[in-house]
C-alpha cells in the first residue's frame, strides 16, 4: 500500500549545523510529497512541497527534492536555528485527497 | 481568510461524559479531514468529507466516535461516552481538490479524560 517513512528521531542538533531527515515512500502512481512543520503547541504548517519527479521544493531554507528512482524525499537545511526546534513529518497525497504521514522526526537544536 | 478554526483549544472532561470538537474550515475548501495525534500512533487520519459527504470513516476507533458535516462551514467530532484513552490532540485539516494541494490545520484540540 502507499506509505511514508522517515528516519526517527530525536535529533540534535547545534546552531548553524547542516540538518538532514530522511523520507522515503511507497505509493502507486506518481503521489505529490510534502514536509509538514509542526512548532510546539501548534498545528502542523506546510514547510514546502514537490508534485513531480525532480521538483525541488524549498522554502525558509529548507529544501527536498522528489527522487522517482530512489522514491526518496529528504529534506535538508544548510544552517540551522534554535527557531528550527520542531516536529517534521514527510507526507504524500495519493491521489484520493488523503495525506498520508510518516511518523514523525523531533530536531532540536541548540544555541 | 483565518485558517481553519477548532473549538475548544483544551477540554477536560469525564470518564463517560460526551465530548463535542468542532471545526471551521477554510471558506471554498472541498475537503474536511479530522486527525487524532498520540505520543504511540502519531498522527492518525479519522475521516474526511468531501463536499460534506463523509468519503472514508475506516480511521474512526469505534461506534464512540462520531462525525458531522452539516453545511460548508463547520464539523463536529463527537465521542460518547468518552475513556481516558481518548486523551490526544484532534485536529481539523481542510483542502481543495488536486492531487497538489496541501491541507491546512487548525491549531488543535488537546481532550483530557480523566
Amino acid at each position: 500500500g502507499n506509505s511514508v517513512t522517515q528516519m526517527e528521531g530525536p535529533v540534535t542538533l547545534s546552531e548553524e549545523a547542516f540538518l538532514t531527515i530522511n523520507c522515503t515512500y511507497t505509493a502507486t502512481g506518481y503521489p505529490s510529497l510534502f514536509w509538514y512543520v509542526q512548532y510546539p503547541g501548534e498545528g502542523l504548517q506546510l514547510l514546502l512541497k514537490a508534485t513531480k519527479a525532480d521538483d525541488k521544493g524549498s522554502n525558509k531554507g529548507f529544501e527536498a527534492t522528489y527522487r522517482k528512482e530512489t522514491t526518496s524525499f529528504h529534506l535538508e537545511k544548510g544552517s540551522v536555528q534554535v527557531s528550527d526546534s520542531a516536529v517534521y513529518f514527510c507526507a504524500l497525497n495519493r491521489g484520493d485527497y488523503k495525506l498520508s504521514f510518516g511518523a514523525g522526526t523531533t530536531v532540536t537544536v541548540r544555541a | 481568510d483565518a485558517g481553519v478554526i477548532q473549538s475548544p483549544r483544551h477540554e477536560v472532561t469525564e470518564m463517560g461524559q460526551e465530548v463535542t470538537l468542532r471545526c471551521k474550515p477554510i471558506s471554498g475548501h472541498d475537503y474536511l479531514f479530522w486527525y487524532r495525534q498520540t505520543m504511540m500512533r502519531g498522527l492518525e487520519l479519522l475521516i474526511y468529507f468531501n463536499n460534506n459527504v463523509p468519503i472514508d470513516d475506516s480511521g474512526m476507533p469505534e461506534d464512540r466516535f462520531s462525525a458531522k458535516m452539516p453545511n460548508a462551514s463547520f464539523s463536529t467530532l463527537k465521542i460518547q461516552p468518552s475513556e481516558p484513552r481518548d486523551s490526544a490532540v484532534y485536529f481539523c485539516a481542510s483542502s481543495l481538490a488536486g492531487w497538489e494541494t496541501e491541507a491546512f490545520f487548525g491549531q488543535g484540540t488537546r481532550l483530557t479524560v480523566v
